[in-house]
Protein backbone atom coordinates (compact mmCIF):
# COMPACT_ATOMS: atom_id res chain seq x y z
CA UNK A 1 0.00 0.00 0.00
CA UNK A 2 2.18 2.96 -1.27
CA UNK A 3 -0.46 5.81 -0.36
CA UNK A 4 0.31 9.20 -1.56
CA UNK A 5 2.85 9.15 -4.25
CA UNK A 6 4.77 12.58 -5.51
CA UNK A 7 7.28 12.77 -8.33
CA UNK A 8 9.45 13.75 -8.85
CA UNK A 9 11.29 14.02 -5.60
CA UNK A 10 13.91 16.19 -6.77
CA UNK A 11 14.15 19.02 -9.48
CA UNK A 12 15.93 22.07 -10.98
CA UNK A 13 14.32 24.23 -13.30
CA UNK A 14 15.40 27.72 -14.98
CA UNK A 15 13.44 31.05 -14.42
CA UNK A 16 10.44 30.67 -17.11
CA UNK A 17 10.77 27.11 -17.66
CA UNK A 18 7.46 24.88 -17.04
CA UNK A 19 6.92 21.68 -15.18
CA UNK A 20 4.46 19.82 -14.00
CA UNK A 21 4.49 17.65 -10.30
CA UNK A 22 2.65 14.52 -10.50
CA UNK A 23 0.55 13.30 -7.53
CA UNK A 24 -1.73 9.88 -6.91
CA UNK A 25 -3.00 8.20 -3.53
CA UNK A 26 -3.82 4.56 -3.72
CA UNK A 27 -6.86 4.89 -0.99
CA UNK A 28 -9.57 5.87 -2.96
CA UNK A 29 -9.96 9.14 -1.36
CA UNK A 30 -12.09 11.85 -2.60
CA UNK A 31 -9.84 14.75 -1.65
CA UNK A 32 -6.44 15.65 -2.60
CA UNK A 33 -4.43 19.24 -1.67
CA UNK A 34 -1.18 20.53 -2.40
CA UNK A 35 1.10 22.24 -0.15
CA UNK A 36 4.10 23.91 -0.29
CA UNK A 37 7.13 24.55 2.72
CA UNK A 38 9.38 27.32 2.77
CA UNK A 39 12.74 26.98 5.17
CA UNK A 40 11.47 27.73 8.34
CA UNK A 41 7.70 28.05 7.80
CA UNK A 42 5.10 25.94 8.11
CA UNK A 43 2.91 24.38 5.20
CA UNK A 44 1.26 26.67 3.08
CA UNK A 45 -1.95 25.39 1.29
CA UNK A 46 -1.87 25.98 -2.70
CA UNK A 47 -5.10 24.49 -4.20
CA UNK A 48 -7.18 21.78 -2.95
CA UNK A 49 -9.65 19.22 -4.89
CA UNK A 50 -12.28 18.64 -2.74
CA UNK A 51 -13.68 15.60 -5.24
CA UNK A 52 -13.32 14.67 -8.74
CA UNK A 53 -13.71 17.50 -10.82
CA UNK A 54 -13.88 20.36 -8.42
CA UNK A 55 -10.17 22.41 -7.84
CA UNK A 56 -10.11 25.10 -5.77
CA UNK A 57 -7.59 28.01 -4.09
CA UNK A 58 -5.99 27.94 -1.34
CA UNK A 59 -3.92 30.43 0.23
CA UNK A 60 -1.02 30.76 -1.95
CA UNK A 61 -2.52 29.88 -5.69
CA UNK A 62 -0.37 32.69 -7.70
CA UNK A 63 1.67 30.96 -10.34
CA UNK A 64 0.56 27.62 -10.41
CA UNK A 65 -2.64 25.51 -11.85
CA UNK A 66 -4.10 22.39 -11.10
CA UNK A 67 -5.88 19.35 -12.86
CA UNK A 68 -7.70 16.82 -10.94
CA UNK A 69 -7.16 14.21 -13.69
CA UNK A 70 -9.16 11.11 -11.88
CA UNK A 71 -9.99 10.46 -8.53
CA UNK A 72 -6.20 8.75 -7.95
CA UNK A 73 -4.14 11.71 -9.72
CA UNK A 74 -4.07 15.42 -8.89
CA UNK A 75 -0.90 17.12 -10.77
CA UNK A 76 0.72 20.90 -9.72
CA UNK A 77 1.72 22.79 -12.59
CA UNK A 78 4.28 25.75 -12.69
CA UNK A 79 4.01 27.39 -16.61
CA UNK A 80 6.80 29.73 -16.09
CA UNK A 81 8.67 29.40 -12.86
CA UNK A 82 10.24 31.66 -10.92
CA UNK A 83 12.76 32.01 -7.94
CA UNK A 84 9.84 32.15 -5.49
CA UNK A 85 8.41 29.11 -6.27
CA UNK A 86 11.61 27.76 -4.76
CA UNK A 87 10.11 25.34 -1.93
CA UNK A 88 9.38 21.75 -1.33
CA UNK A 89 6.17 20.99 -2.53
CA UNK A 90 3.85 18.13 -0.64
CA UNK A 91 0.56 16.55 -2.06
CA UNK A 92 -2.21 14.75 0.74
CA UNK A 93 -5.19 13.61 0.44
CA UNK A 94 -7.98 12.80 2.83
CA UNK A 95 -11.40 11.14 2.39
CA UNK A 96 -13.62 13.22 1.71
CA UNK A 97 -12.71 16.97 3.37
CA UNK A 98 -14.29 16.65 6.25
CA UNK A 99 -13.75 17.87 9.81
CA UNK A 100 -12.02 14.65 12.14
CA UNK A 101 -10.23 13.50 8.99
CA UNK A 102 -6.64 12.69 8.90
CA UNK A 103 -4.37 14.07 6.35
CA UNK A 104 -1.86 11.70 3.90
CA UNK A 105 1.42 13.27 2.72
CA UNK A 106 3.57 12.03 -0.17
CA UNK A 107 7.11 12.02 0.76
CA UNK A 108 7.75 16.08 -0.89
CA UNK A 109 9.16 17.14 -4.35
CA UNK A 110 12.00 20.06 -3.73
CA UNK A 111 11.97 21.66 -6.28
CA UNK A 112 15.02 24.48 -7.06
CA UNK A 113 13.96 27.55 -9.34
CA UNK A 114 17.11 29.28 -10.81
CA UNK B 1 -9.72 31.27 12.19
CA UNK B 2 -8.51 29.43 15.02
CA UNK B 3 -4.54 30.22 14.91
CA UNK B 4 -2.13 28.43 17.26
CA UNK B 5 0.90 29.22 19.21
CA UNK B 6 3.48 27.28 20.03
CA UNK B 7 6.90 27.43 21.59
CA UNK B 8 9.68 27.08 18.98
CA UNK B 9 11.48 24.50 20.44
CA UNK B 10 11.58 22.06 23.60
CA UNK B 11 14.05 19.32 24.49
CA UNK B 12 13.01 15.95 26.21
CA UNK B 13 15.05 13.22 27.74
CA UNK B 14 14.77 9.37 26.02
CA UNK B 15 11.88 7.40 28.05
CA UNK B 16 10.35 10.52 30.06
CA UNK B 17 7.46 12.36 28.56
CA UNK B 18 6.95 14.99 25.74
CA UNK B 19 4.66 17.02 27.13
CA UNK B 20 3.97 19.80 24.05
CA UNK B 21 2.07 22.65 24.74
CA UNK B 22 -0.50 24.72 22.24
CA UNK B 23 -2.48 28.09 23.13
CA UNK B 24 -6.00 28.17 20.68
CA UNK B 25 -7.18 31.21 22.46
CA UNK B 26 -9.49 32.14 19.39
CA UNK B 27 -10.74 28.77 18.50
CA UNK B 28 -14.74 28.41 17.95
CA UNK B 29 -16.93 25.60 19.45
CA UNK B 30 -16.84 23.81 16.02
CA UNK B 31 -13.20 23.96 15.67
CA UNK B 32 -10.90 20.70 16.06
CA UNK B 33 -7.82 20.90 17.22
CA UNK B 34 -5.39 18.20 15.10
CA UNK B 35 -1.73 17.46 15.84
CA UNK B 36 1.18 16.34 12.80
CA UNK B 37 4.89 15.80 13.21
CA UNK B 38 6.99 16.06 10.40
CA UNK B 39 10.56 14.07 10.69
CA UNK B 40 13.65 15.71 8.96
CA UNK B 41 11.65 16.94 5.68
CA UNK B 42 9.14 14.35 5.28
CA UNK B 43 5.90 14.64 4.83
CA UNK B 44 3.97 15.70 7.99
CA UNK B 45 2.59 12.69 10.02
CA UNK B 46 -1.06 12.57 11.47
CA UNK B 47 -0.58 12.35 15.49
CA UNK B 48 -3.97 12.46 16.79
CA UNK B 49 -7.02 15.16 17.24
CA UNK B 50 -10.16 16.88 19.60
CA UNK B 51 -12.50 18.89 19.46
CA UNK B 52 -13.52 18.88 23.44
CA UNK B 53 -12.52 16.05 25.29
CA UNK B 54 -9.12 14.14 25.79
CA UNK B 55 -7.73 11.95 23.15
CA UNK B 56 -5.46 9.29 23.71
CA UNK B 57 -4.57 6.49 20.91
CA UNK B 58 -1.31 4.47 20.38
CA UNK B 59 1.08 7.13 19.45
CA UNK B 60 -0.43 10.26 22.16
CA UNK B 61 -2.18 11.63 24.45
CA UNK B 62 -4.36 15.19 23.89
CA UNK B 63 -5.34 17.12 26.65
CA UNK B 64 -7.79 19.79 26.03
CA UNK B 65 -8.62 22.35 28.78
CA UNK B 66 -11.78 23.03 29.37
CA UNK B 67 -12.47 26.57 28.08
CA UNK B 68 -10.45 24.81 24.97
CA UNK B 69 -8.16 27.65 24.44
CA UNK B 70 -4.87 25.71 24.75
CA UNK B 71 -3.98 21.71 24.66
CA UNK B 72 -1.30 19.65 25.65
CA UNK B 73 0.01 17.03 23.32
CA UNK B 74 1.62 13.86 25.33
CA UNK B 75 4.39 11.54 23.92
CA UNK B 76 4.22 8.88 27.58
CA UNK B 77 8.29 7.55 26.85
CA UNK B 78 9.68 9.67 23.89
CA UNK B 79 12.60 7.80 21.62
CA UNK B 80 15.23 9.79 19.74
CA UNK B 81 12.77 8.67 16.09
CA UNK B 82 10.39 11.02 17.85
CA UNK B 83 12.63 14.06 17.30
CA UNK B 84 10.48 16.19 14.56
CA UNK B 85 8.68 19.00 14.26
CA UNK B 86 5.38 19.19 15.78
CA UNK B 87 2.73 21.52 14.71
CA UNK B 88 -0.71 22.04 16.42
CA UNK B 89 -2.88 22.95 13.71
CA UNK B 90 -6.43 25.09 14.06
CA UNK B 91 -9.18 25.00 10.82
CA UNK B 92 -11.61 27.48 10.39
CA UNK B 93 -14.97 26.11 8.80
CA UNK B 94 -14.68 22.90 9.55
CA UNK B 95 -12.80 21.24 6.92
CA UNK B 96 -9.40 19.44 6.40
CA UNK B 97 -8.66 21.86 3.61
CA UNK B 98 -8.57 24.63 6.24
CA UNK B 99 -6.08 23.31 8.51
CA UNK B 100 -3.60 26.30 9.50
CA UNK B 101 -0.27 25.25 9.74
CA UNK B 102 1.89 27.64 11.95
CA UNK B 103 5.98 26.82 12.19
CA UNK B 104 5.32 24.35 14.90
CA UNK B 105 7.83 23.11 18.01
CA UNK B 106 11.15 21.59 17.14
CA UNK B 107 11.28 18.39 20.21
CA UNK B 108 14.81 16.83 20.55
CA UNK B 109 14.50 13.75 22.48
CA UNK B 110 18.10 13.55 24.23
CA UNK B 111 19.85 10.07 24.62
Amino acid sequence: NAGVTQTPKFQVLKTGQSMTLQCAQDMNHNSMYWYRQDPGMGLRLIYYSASEGTTDKGEVPNGYNVSRLNKREFSLRLESAAPSQTSVYFCASSESGQAREKLFFGSGTQLSVL
Amino acid sequence: DAKTTQPPSMDCAEGRAANLPCNHSTISGNEYVYWYRQIHSQGPQYIIHGLKNNETNEMASLIITEDRKSSTLILPHATLRDTAVYYCIGTFGGATNKLIFGTGTLLAVQP
